[in-house]
């Protein structure tokens, strides 16, 4: 069974800190996939990025980056000079190797607030 | 504009009185999948469809039908909600080639409260 850790409820920073929401995530398979989703106030989920167990080169997005560790099982997300639009849920999924399926297992989300 | 549309966005019902939710998606998709999201709990699948003709089970499918007649439309149906599926509901589409895990692309969700 998948299974998608985010530990992290809630967090509140002010304007320009930088923060990183964490991911740990279980899988029996050695192929798999981790997403992170931004879910704003309005309720649509915006994809952010999409990565393969085989590539464990961080990425880096403008103001986000992401820090793939197999060794750790932990995929995380920085956002760095955070703003007040960056004010959301925002959740880690898997995707293992049934390609039928293809079900995303979602954490259970990590609310940001961003304070002005 | 390529995007994934729901209707209703939102809708008050009562138990037992049968409803659908309609998703559509203009991206010539061959995967759909429903999902419910509840506090705590994230986003679980409750059904999803390879193809036209083809669907199968999720994590959480008691008590929803879906249907897929046509490629680009994927409703769920509640033949007699209850009150434990107030909720909010995302459709999701993706490419669907084997082997791959394509992004999904979620509709806007549709929150749903069964009194």
């Amino acid at each position: 069974a998948q299974k998608v850790t985010q530990a992290q409820t809630e967090i509140s920073v002010v304007e320009k800190e930088d923060v990183t929401l964490d991911c740990v995530y279980e899988t029996r398979d050695t192929t798999y996939y981790l997403f992170w989703y931004k879910q704003p106030p309005s309720g649509e989920l915006v994809f952010l990025i999409r990565r393969n167990s085989f590539d464990e080169q961080n990425e880096i997005s403008g103001r986000y980056s992401w820090n793939f560790q197999k060794s750790t099982s932990s995929f995380n997300f920085t956002i760095t000079a955070s703003q007040v639009v960056d004010s959301a849920v925002y959740f880690c999924a898997l995707s293992g190797t049934d390609t039928g399926r293809r079900a995303l297992t979602f954490g259970s989300g990590t609310r940001l607030q961003v304070q002005p | 504009e390529a995007q994934v549309t729901q209707n209703p966005r939102y809708l008050i019902t009562v138990t037992g009185k049968k409803l659908t939710v309609t998703c559509s998606q203009n991206m010539n998709h061959e995967y759909m999948s429903w999902y419910r999201q509840d506090p705590g709990l994230g986003l679980r699948q409750i059904y999803y469809s390879m193809n036209v003709e083809v669907t199968d089970k999720g994590d959480v499918p008691e008590g929803y039908k879906v249907s897929r007649k046509e490629k680009r439309n994927f409703p769920l149906i509640l033949e007699s909600p209850s009150p434990n599926q107030t909720s909010l509901y995302f459709c999701a589409s993706s490419l669907g080639a084997s082997g791959r895990a394509d992004e999904q692309f979620f509709g806007p969700g549709t929150r749903l409260t069964v009194l």
